[in-house]
């Protein structure tokens, strides 16, 4: 019972580089999101899907893009890394809009140097 | 302003006591949904208890309870018997636009280090 798995786990990279965040789910989960947590603070949302195919921007969606080709993986691209994106970044899914909460995967720590 | 504030950095608590860990809420939205997240140094994100605004009752889920004050727009968490394994941090967040079906974002607090004394 896999649910949200995020790879990988652990990245560096070097200012300017780029990377992607592969999330996937096994749950048929429609609603998919990317968050990040930065020290001391709370999760704020990157960007989200409502479905296959779709995508919106959250609260903090500059410096990132996403894509959802497939109803089960949510992929978190930077193109450009800055230090200001060293954070680890959550992704989350849920089967409703309106009920029950969001099952989060375990997160990636990216260290931007 | 915030949405939601936790205003409690870090609480100690001695071990098989209860504690109380502060939210309040700012929304317009009539119909909305609070929830508590449990997030251990190992940092995975766990849920532990929600609360539907339209609920008539306070939510209950084993040891944790939310004591949900509507008109003061708080929503506290309260850990009864309190564990070692209690030790970690907590997030409150809330839910709007239940009505319009645009997705489940959450919007979170700054959470609440909670330390657990033997």
């Amino acid at each position: 019972n896999a649910g949200v798995t995020q790879t990988p786990k652990f990245r560096v990279l070097k200012t300017g580089q780029s990377m992607t965040l592969l999330c996937a789910q096994d749950m048929n989960h429609e609603y998919m999101y990317w968050y990040r947590q930065d020290p001391g603070m709370g999760l704020r949302l990157i960007h989200y899907s409502v479905g296959e195919g779709t995508t919106a921007k959250g609260e903090v969606p500059d410096g990132y893009n996403v894509s959802r080709l497939k109803k089960q993986n949510f992929l978190l691209g930077l193109e450009s890394a800055a230090p200001s994106q060293t954070s680890v970044y959550f992704c989350a899914s849920s089967y409703s809009a309106t009920l029950g909460g969001l099952d989060f995967g375990n997160g990636t720590r990216l260290t931007v140097t | 302003a915030q949405k939601i504030t936790q205003t409690q950095p870090g609480m100690f608590v001695q071990e098989k006591e209860a504690v109380t860990l502060d939210c309040t809420y700012d929304t317009s939205d009539p119909s909305y949904g609070l929830f508590w997240y449990k997030q251990p140094s190992s940092g995975e994100m766990i849920f532990l208890i929600y609360q539907g605004s339209y609920d008539q009752q306070n939510a209950t889920e084993g040891r944790y309870s939310l004591n949900f004050q509507k008109a003061r727009k708080s929503a506290n968490l309260v850990i009864s018997a309190s564990q070692l394994g209690d030790s970690a941090m907590y997030f409150c967040a809330m839910r709007e636009g239940l009505l319009n079906n645009a997705g489940n974002m959450l919007t979170f607090g700054g959470g609440t280090r909670l330390m657990v004394k033997p």
